[in-house]
């Protein structure tokens, strides 16, 4: 059974600072891994989706990396700004049927 | 933003009653999927359909069944409401199998068992 872990739970940055968010999963026979914002009280937003044959994936001031064979993906924050504050999901399809395994989230904080 | 819209948004039912909530979407994409978010356990799938009339269970199916006669239409019945059933709700749409899924959700609905 796949299983998916983020840490930290929580992040606190200042303004500016880039940062990175870790993602493991235990099966690495994946389709592909996705990443999603969620704003308190609101809906999942898919940021960027890598598929199993790919390293990474850009969008604007957003990276995610992936590495299968060692069960870990990353999304890297340039420049930091308070709007990026949310919850930050990643996610792992895995077997038929589209499923995706979803870990509990780093909650990040950008401060002023 | 992918044309999902849920219903009702929010719910308040008592114990043992029935309740059906609706995902709609504008997309014309072949998978729909429930799933339910409660802290400490993250996004959990509960069933989710590859097209009209055809779905399967996920890994919280018990209590939960659905229904999905139209392409634009995935409905989840609770038959009979417990408070365990507490949660928010989402659906989400993809259209593609394998490598290219992209799934996109939602605005979820929350439900509150009394």
């Amino acid at each position: 059974k796949q299983e998916v872990t983020q840490i930290p739970a929580a992040l606190s940055v200042p303004e500016g600072e880039n940062l990175v968010l870790n993602c493991s999963f235990t099966d690495s026979a994946i389709y592909n891994l996705q990443w999603f914002r969620q704003d308190p009280g609101k809906g999942l937003t898919s940021l960027l989706l890598i598929q199993s044959s790919q390293r990474e994936q850009t969008s604007g001031r957003l990276n995610a990396s992936l590495d299968k064979s060692s069960g870990r993906s990353t999304l890297y924050i340039a420049a930091s700004q308070p709007g990026d504050s949310a919850t930050y999901l990643c996610a792992a399809r895995t077997g038929g049927g589209n499923k995706l395994t979803f870990g509990t989230g780093t909650q990040l904080k950008v401060e002023l | 933003d992918a044309g999902i819209t849920q219903s009702p948004r929010h719910k308040v039912t008592e114990t043992g009653t029935p309740v059906t909530l609706r995902c709609h979407q504008t997309e014309n994409h072949r998978y729909m999927y429930w799933y339910r978010q409660d802290p400490g356990h993250g996004l959990r799938l509960i069933h989710y359909s590859y097209g009209v009339k055809d779905t399967d269970k996920g890994e919280v199916s018990d209590g939960y069944s659905v229904s999905r006669s139209k392409t634009e239409d995935f409905l989840l019945t609770l038959e009979s409401a417990t408070s365990s059933q507490t949660s928010v709700y989402f659906c989400a749409i993809s259209e593609l199998a394998g490598e290219g899924g992209e799934q996109y959700f939602g605005p979820g609905t929350r439900l509150t068992v009394t």
